[in-house]
C-alpha cells in the first residue's frame, strides 16, 4: 500500500510568516499533485509536478518534487489568512488511482 | 477544468435508512470517482465509476453498502445504504482531468447519521 505522510499535521501561524509542508513516501510516483480544501468545499488542484527535482511557483507558493520522485514540499511565503485550509498532496503511479496524503491543516491568523 | 455539482449539499439521516447522492458534470468524462472524507481526515477512495461497466470498489468498500450508478458520461450516483453513525462523513465525487492523474472535485455532500 502506498502511503503519503504529511507533516506537520496542523500549523497555526501569524499573517506574514513563512511555512513549509512536507509530503513523504517510500514509493516512487509518476506525478504528484497538491490540493487545497476550504471548509464546505471540495479539494481544489493547485499544481502538478512530474519531473524529479522540479520546482513550480504559484504566486507566494513554491512546490518542489524530490529528485527521486518520492517526496514533495510546499513552501508559502508571507502567509495570508486566505491561505487557511487543508492542504493535501496526492500521488499516482502511471495512470493508476490517486493516493492522498494524510493532510496538513493550516490556520493563518491576522 | 470540469464544473461538478453534487446534491444534496448536506443531509441529516436516521440510522437504517439510505441516501442517494448525485454528481453532475458539465462535460463528458470517462472516469468518475467517489471518495469519503471522515471528520478531520484525508480522502479515502470508495470506488471508480466508469460508464457502461460495474464500478470498481476499493478494499473495505462493498457494492451492497455503496451501490453506484453511472448511466451516462456526465452523471453518477452513490447510495449509502443501511446507514449507521459511522457513515457520517463528507462524500465527494471527482473526475479525472486530461493531464496526468489530476482530478477535479465536486463541493461534497456532508452526511450526518443520527
Amino acid at each position: 500500500t502506498q502511503l503519503l505522510e504529511q507533516s506537520p499535521q496542523f500549523l497555526s501561524i501569524q499573517e506574514g510568516e513563512n511555512l513549509t509542508v512536507y509530503c513523504n513516501s517510500s514509493s516512487v510516483f509518476s506525478s504528484l499533485q497538491w490540493y487545497r480544501q476550504e471548509p464546505g468545499e471540495g479539494p481544489v488542484l493547485l499544481v502538478t509536478v512530474v519531473t524529479g527535482g522540479e520546482v513550480k511557483k504559484l504566486k507566494r507558493l513554491t512546490f518542489q518534487f524530490g529528485d527521486a520522485r518520492k517526496d514533495s514540499s510546499l513552501h508559502i511565503t508571507a502567509a495570508q489568512p486566505g491561505d487557511t485550509g487543508l492542504y493535501l498532496c496526492a500521488g499516482a503511479q502511471w495512470f493508476q488511482k490517486l493516493v492522498f496524503g494524510t493532510g496538513t491543516r493550516l490556520l493563518v491568523s491576522p | 477544468s470540469a464544473v461538478i455539482s453534487q446534491k444534496p449539499s448536506r443531509d441529516i439521516c436516521q440510522r437504517g435508512t439510505s441516501l442517494t447522492i448525485q454528481c453532475q458534470v458539465d462535460s463528458q468524462v470517462t472516469m468518475m470517482f467517489w471518495y469519503r472524507q471522515q471528520p478531520g481526515q484525508s480522502l479515502t477512495l470508495i470506488a471508480t465509476a466508469n460508464q457502461g461497466s460495474e464500478a470498481t470498489y476499493e478494499s473495505g468498500f462493498v457494492i451492497d453498502k455503496f451501490p453506484i450508478s453511472r448511466p451516462n458520461l456526465t452523471f453518477s450516483t452513490l447510495t449509502v445504504s443501511n446507514m449507521s453513525p459511522e457513515d457520517s462523513s463528507i462524500y465527494l465525487c471527482s473526475v479525472k482531468g486530461d493531464d496526468y492523474n489530476e482530478q477535479f472535485f465536486g463541493p461534497g455532500t456532508r452526511l450526518t447519521v443520527l
